[in-house]
């Protein structure tokens, strides 16, 4: 088992662009989720997902998309990237609804620059 | 509003001594209580919850219900214990899970 891949690892965008993180996992995990880490703020929930077609706002889900059509891939999309995005971004998944949060899988992360 | 707070950022300590990382929250139900770690080059991961009353790596925590802490303590720090740690609340029968600040714990030699 891969676990959970994320791609890329790093990435740099210019303020205004589009692009999509990649998510996978290979664990036919039901929950997925993304988080974004800042220094002195911990990881924040933005977006998660219980299944496929099902998707719900976290904490901070402000100018990113997220769709699940499948239960392997979770992809983040940043419709117009803006400086105040630039962080590392963590995808996770867990096996179970009813433990959503525990033991979480979490993904190698990508670092993400907005110029 | 849920909130955990860790309020150290860096914890150095000598190998050998004891160690004890503070996570206080607050929360108006009653939460599922985690400890995450991120070791260098390493992924985030899991080392205990509260529910299980476990002993990782020789780390415990207990949830003060009454003092809305659940600090994570260890007798006797390795250099291997170095890393970052994430103390973390669910909300019950939740979907989403709450971090802290985080506190980077340097174990000296």
């Amino acid at each position: 088992n891969a676990g959970v891949t994320q791609t890329p690892k790093f990435q740099v965008l210019k303020t205004g662009q589009s692009m999509t993180l990649q998510c996978a996992q290979d664990m036919n995990h039901e929950y997925m989720s993304w988080y974004r880490q800042d220094p002195g703020m911990g990881l924040r929930l933005i977006h998660y997902s219980v299944g496929a077609g099902i998707t719900d706002q976290g904490e901070v889900p402000n100018g990113y998309n997220v769709s699940r059509s499948t239960t392997e891939d979770f992809p983040l999309r940043l419709l117009s990237a803006a400086p105040s995005q630039t962080s590392v971004y963590f995808c996770a998944s867990s096996p179970s609804l009813t433990l959503a949060a525990d033991t979480q899988y979490f993904g190698p992360g990508t670092r993400l620059t907005v110029l | 509003a849920q909130r955990v707070t860790q309020p150290e950022k860096l914890l150095s300590v000598f190998k050998g001594a004891p160690v004890e990382l503070k996570c206080n929250y607050s929360y108006s139900g009653s939460p599922e209580l985690f400890w995450y770690v991120q070791y260098s080059r390493q992924r985030l991961q899991l080392l205990l919850r509260h529910i299980s009353r476990e002993s990782i790596k020789g780390f415990t925590a207990d949830l003060n219900k009454g003092e809305t802490s659940f600090h994570l303590k260890k007798p006797f720090a390795q250099e291997e214990d170095s890393a970052m740690y994430y103390c973390a609340l669910r909300n019950t029968g939740g979907f989403k899970t709450i971090f802290g600040a985080g506190t980077r714990l340097f174990v000296k030699a």
